[in-house]
């Protein structure tokens, strides 16, 4: 079955390295999306593609970066950790716009 | 002022109560509406989609859209404790280039 899945599920970093958490589909979706949940904020739009090679900045993008060099992988990069970027990381895709995402299971990241 | 409003209740009602769950919004150009279920520590999934306007109904849930009041609603009938969760509501613009955005979510607790 076509899944898409997430990893690590936890995480814990020290302030100023850098992390990379990565989301994997296989159902060939070119749409695909990263999202932090936080108390109080919901889900925030953090980076998103399109397809291969497109990438564009969210609502929350500074202090992160993506890239997508194929249709299965999105790898979410915290280039300095902050403590303010504890939070729980989603992974998403779908294979049209507007329409209903499929989630990961999410990365729980903790900066200390 | 925010795309999207939720309230976050926490909501509690007892087994069997109607329960009734809205969000509203201010970007006209929105043309998708979502409902999304997020149980704890897990993604969020897809619980009903509407396009545009309109009334949808799925078993025990009903997903309305009033786009002249920029206000949607989810309504459960016949609550279950299983129905206990966190419920997103979302939505998009048509055009490509526009990614879900989401309320903060609503936390139900239905109790037996």
């Amino acid at each position: 079955d076509a899944e898409i899945t997430q990893s690590p599920r936890h995480k814990i970093t020290e302030t100023g390295r850098q992390v990379t958490l990565a989301c994997h589909q296989t159902w060939n979706h070119n749409n695909m999306f990263w999202y932090r949940q936080d108390l109080g904020h919901g889900l925030r739009l953090i980076h998103y593609s399109y397809g291969v090679q497109d990438t564009n900045k969210g609502e929350v993008s500074d202090g992160y970066s993506v890239s997508r060099s194929n249709t299965e992988d999105l790898p979410l990069t915290l280039e300095s950790a902050a403590s303010s970027q504890t939070s729980v990381y989603f992974c998403a895709s779908s294979d049209r716009v507007g329409v209903g995402y499929t989630f990961g299971s999410g990365t729980r990241l903790t900066v200390v | 002022q925010k795309e999207v409003e939720q309230d976050p209740g926490p909501l509690s009602v007892p087994e069997g109560a109607i329960v009734s769950l809205n969000c509203t919004y201010s970007n006209s150009a929105f043309q998708y509406f979502m409902w999304y279920r997020q149980y704890s520590r897990k993604g969020p999934e897809l619980l009903m989609y509407t396009y545009s306007s309109g009334n949808k109904e799925d078993g025990r849930f009903t997903a309305q859209v009033d786009k002249s009041s920029k206000y949607i609603s989810l309504f459960i009938r016949d609550s279950q404790p299983s129905d206990s969760a966190t419920y997103l509501c979302a939505m998009s613009a048509r055009q490509a280039g526009t990614a879900l955005i989401f309320g903060k979510g609503t936390t139900l607790s239905v109790s037996s």
